[in-house]
């Protein structure tokens, strides 16, 4: 069975640090990516995504994400956070199917908290 | 990207009623759409794939009888919540994929908050 891990509940860094949020993943076959960002009470945004190519991803809001298989890891990373990144966030990953991406599963999420 | 609208944004209702929840994907056709359900401060748990024109199919230790799912078109599919108990309260969040685009993402609706006092 897939499954995602978030082995970070929370992370705390200084507005204009770098960020870097951990995600490992567990699936049988070639696996298809996402980084979402929720913030209170909404819905999902997507930052990200991978299905093929090069493994290092490029997203919205200044975020990227890269892709190692050896490690089964896709890590999220934002070289300078602002205090609007401050939200949850999930990766995911979701079996192929009809040439994409279907159910997902989710790793528990990671909150973000940025100190001025 | 494709929009995908959910409708309501909140409900609250009282024990032992009945609530539905529409997932409409506005400018594009979705074959299957998928229910996901999120507790506070949890992740979104897959509920059920829902496929136009024929049964959805459930997660496991999701009861299909108190989740019933329509998806009548291409267009909408409905989550209703059956005689509705405050363990249901929750985050709802469908999402839909277009299937006529290849290495797509399915996206997602902006969630439901049910209530249930």
């Amino acid at each position: 069975a897939q499954s995602v891990t978030q082995p970070d509940i929370h992370i705390t860094v200084s507005e204009g640090a770098s960020l870097e949020l951990r995600c490992n993943y567990s699936y049988g076959a070639t696996p298809y990516l996402f980084w979402y960002v929720q913030s209170p009470g909404q819905g999902l945004q997507l930052l990200l995504k991978y299905f093929s190519g090069d493994t290092l991803v490029q997203g919205i809001k200044g975020f990227e994400a890269e892709f190692k298989r050896s490690q089964s890891s896709f890590n999220l990373r934002k070289p300078s956070v602002h205090w609007s990144d401050a939200a949850e966030y999930f990766c995911a990953v979701g079996p192929y199917s009809g040439g994409g991406a279907d159910g997902l599963t989710f790793g528990k999420g990671t909150h973000l908290i940025i100190q001025p | 990207g494709a929009v995908v609208s959910q409708h309501p944004s909140w409900v609250i209702c009282k024990s032992g009623t009945s609530v539905k929840i529409e997932c409409r994907s506005l400018d594009f056709q979705a074959t299957t759409m998928f229910w996901y359900r999120q507790f506070p401060k949890q992740s979104l748990m897959l509920m059920a794939t829902s496929n136009e024109g024929s049964k959805a199919t459930y997660e496991q230790g999701v009861e299909k009888d108190k989740f019933l799912i329509n998806h009548a078109s291409l267009t909408l599919s409905t989550l209703t919540v059956t005689s509705a108990h405050p363990e249901d309260s929750s985050f709802y969040i469908c999402s839909a994929r277009d299937y006529g685009l290849m290495n797509t993402e399915a996206f997602f609706g902006q969630g439901t908050r049910l209530t249930v006092v």
